[in-house]
């Protein structure tokens, strides 16, 4: 089945910088890769998603950039804000879009 | 209403004691999630439903956990003798899914105690 690694664990950066969160995924036949904030006390919320036919999105300040033939995928927040500290989820779904599996996380501390 | 509702919020309960944990999705959405998540890690996939079956039960721990959803609509998941380490905050996601991958809507969570 489907493994997804997210990297780092932890990230702490200073107002105004910009992060990037990496992930990796094993099944090659995963076609569609959300990425998800938490807030304390909260479930889960779509950011932003890319599938598989293109290699970049960009929404504002927030890009997600997809290598399917490395099978990784990465997050970058540019301009951070005290807001953007929350809890950073990466998943990869199969073909039928039925199964989401999501990464370990990555906690983001932005310092004002 | 307008997002997934989950009830309870919080549960604390003895060892050995059973729990009911409801999901109601957004209406009109087919398929249901369950997810695990323990303190301070990732979501880790328990079941999910497509109306009323459940292809992939997989996830499910062990067979004290149990699920069922009646009438494409509500959701229960059972866990039977429960165990310390069933302690977690468990999340359940309800998707449109018209054939293809989307975005999932999470509930707030039941934060499940076993003391």
């Amino acid at each position: 089945g489907e493994n997804v690694e997210q990297h780092p664990s932890t990230l702490s950066v200073q107002e105004g910088d910009s992060a990037v969160i990496k992930c990796t995924y094993s099944d090659s036949a995963s076609n569609y890769f959300p990425w998800y904030k938490q807030e304390l006390g909260k479930g889960p919320q779509l950011i932003i998603d890319i599938r598989s036919n293109v290699g970049e999105k960009k929404d504002q300040r927030i890009a997600v950039t997809l290598n399917k033939t490395a099978k990784h995928f990465s997050l970058h927040i540019t301009e951070t804000q005290p807001e953007d500290s929350a809890v950073y989820f990466c998943a990869a779904s199969d073909t039928g879009g039925f199964k989401t599996i999501f990464g370990a996380g990555t906690r983001l501390f932005v310092k004002a | 209403g307008a997002g997934v509702s989950q009830s309870p919020s919080n549960k604390v309960t003895e060892k050995g004691k059973d729990v009911e944990l409801r999901c109601d999705p957004i209406s009109g959405h087919t398929a249901l999630y369950w997810y695990r998540q323990s303190l301070g890690q990732g979501l880790e996939f328990l079941i999910y439903f497509q109306g009323n079956s459940a292809p992939d039960k997989s996830g499910l721990p062990s067979d004290r956990f149990s699920a069922e959803r009646t009438g494409g609509s509500v959701s229960t998941l059972t866990i039977q003798r429960t165990q310390q380490e069933d302690s977690a905050v468990y999340l359940c996601a309800s998707n449109l899914n018209t054939g293809g991958a989307g975005e999932l809507f999470f509930g707030e969570g039941s934060r499940l105690t076993v003391l």
